[in-house]
């Protein structure tokens, strides 16, 4: 079986511009939830889909967006970036109430 | 967001040393994961623990389920250089939302 899958690896921005991730979770799997990791915050959540419903959102801003398909394919934008949005955008997928899969994750750096 | 007490924070071992590290929380958890993340990639999924008690092995990786379930820990045995990385404890609470660690960073000197 695949795995999570995320496109693009890697990215650059600007100061201002928007960007959206995609994430295609394992196949079977509803539930997709999104992370950004720096080295000073580690792993802090963003927001939960499961069947085409936010169902828990973590503590950023809304510039930070998501959204759930219904082929359970999500992808997640950041709008207005500041240079602080740089990180790793990790997507993990899960089958109901079990553990989470992650993706290889985006870099994302905003000049 | 809630973070995981995960301790220690790094650890330098000889190669064929044993490993532990452990996992606190305040509040109460349905599912403890344990993770282990190479620079530049996703988590990759070690051992998954859903019951209270529960002890499962992945080949040298032992993890248990802490029995008033606000706790876990992960053993490693007989290290091998390829075991170096950061390791994360994740734990699921009653409202399905996980909550990660801060990572424990694993040096396997040769």
């Amino acid at each position: 079986k695949a795995g999570v899958t995320q496109t693009p690896r890697y990215l650059i921005k600007t100061r201002g511009q928007q960007v959206t991730l995609s994430c295609s979770p394992i196949s079977g799997h509803r539930s997709v939830s999104w992370y950004q990791q720096t080295p000073g915050q580690g792993l802090q959540f963003l927001f939960e889909y499961f069947s085409e419903t936010q169902r828990n959102k973590g503590n950023f801003p809304g510039r930070f967006s998501g959204r759930q398909f219904s082929n359970s394919r999500s992808e997640m934008n950041v709008s207005t970036l500041e240079l602080g949005d740089s990180a790793l955008y990790l997507c993990a997928s899960a089958f109901s109430g079990r553990a989470q899969y992650f993706g290889p994750g985006t870099r994302l750096t905003v000049t | 967001g809630q973070q995981l007490n995960q301790s220690p924070q790094s650890m330098f071992i000889q190669e064929g040393e044993d490993v532990s590290m452990n996992c606190t929380s305040s509040s109460i958890f349905n599912t403890w994961l344990w993770y282990k993340q190479d620079p530049g990639e996703g988590p990759v999924l070690l051992i998954a623990l859903y019951k209270a008690g529960e002890l499962t092995s992945n080949g040298r990786l032992t993890a248990q389920f802490g029995i008033t379930r606000k706790d876990s820990f992960l053993n490693i045995s007989a290290s091998i250089p390829s075991d170096v990385g950061i390791y994360f404890c994740a734990g699921r609470d009653t409202g399905n939302q996980f909550y990660f660690g801060t990572g424990t960073s694993l040096t396997v000197i040769p």
